[in-house]
């Protein structure tokens, strides 16, 4: 089944502790972004990636990281989590020539940073 | 800066009701817009429009894109509680940028 994964579904963590959201996808798409979403505020997207090792920022990229050493996979990494980031957070993958068409999303990561 | 409102931001009504979405944008580079239906995960596609006046429908749901005056709408006829959900318009410029999204509230 073509399919966006991300893990972990659910995360608690505390101020200041590393933490990696995985994103996975098999559907050889060379586009992958990540998008936060917050009440009244939409989804906003913090990176993006056209392909293998390019990548790029979003709306709002302070305090996130991101690497795409495979096409198939683009983590997300808070080096040093604050409570402001807490959210959910989605990971959206789309081909390069059918980016009108809109993405597909993964099911979703719940973020709450104490 | 490209911006995409939409309006409502909530809405409530009964079943059987008729609702009318709002998105209106302004952006550089307009491709498409879409509309998706999020309800407790991912946001899941509904329309996506191109031309101007073509009304593109699915069962009880339509969606129109006036572009000259640079908007959209979603309507609803004889809503259900199943239509329950935020309703996020997206339009396409280079990537998709995004609504806050209309959170409609169906009561039975």
């Amino acid at each position: 089944e073509a399919q966006v994964t991300q893990n972990p579904r659910y995360l608690i963590t505390v101020t200041g502790k590393k933490l990696t959201v995985t994103c996975s996808q098999n559907m050889n798409h060379e586009y992958m972004s990540w998008y936060r979403q917050d009440p009244g505020l939409g989804l906003r997207q913090i990176y993006y990636s056209m392909n293998v090792e390019v990548t790029d920022k979003g709306d709002v990229p302070e305090g996130y990281k991101v690497s795409r050493k495979e096409k198939r996979n683009f983590p997300l990494i808070l080096e040093s989590p604050s409570p402001n980031q807490t959210s959910l957070y989605f990971c959206a993958s789309s081909n390069l020539t059918r980016l009108n068409y809109g993405y597909t999303f993964g099911s979703g990561t719940r973020l709450t940073v104490v | 800066e490209d911006k995409v409102v939409q309006s409502p931001l909530s809405l409530v009504v009964h079943e059987g009701d008729t609702v009318t979405l709002n998105c209106s944008y302004e952006v550089t580079n307009f491709r498409s817009l879409l509309w998706y239906k999020q309800e407790k995960k991912a946001p899941t596609f509904l329309f996506m429009l191109t031309s101007s006046g073509i009304e593109k429908k699915s069962g009880r749901l339509s969606s129109i894109l006036d572009k000259k005056e640079l908007f959209s709408i979603l309507n609803i006829t004889a809503t259900q509680t199943g239509d329950s959900a935020i309703y996020l318009c997206a339009v396409s410029v280079y990537d998709m940028r995004f609504g806050a999204g209309t959170r409609l509230t169906v009561k039975p």
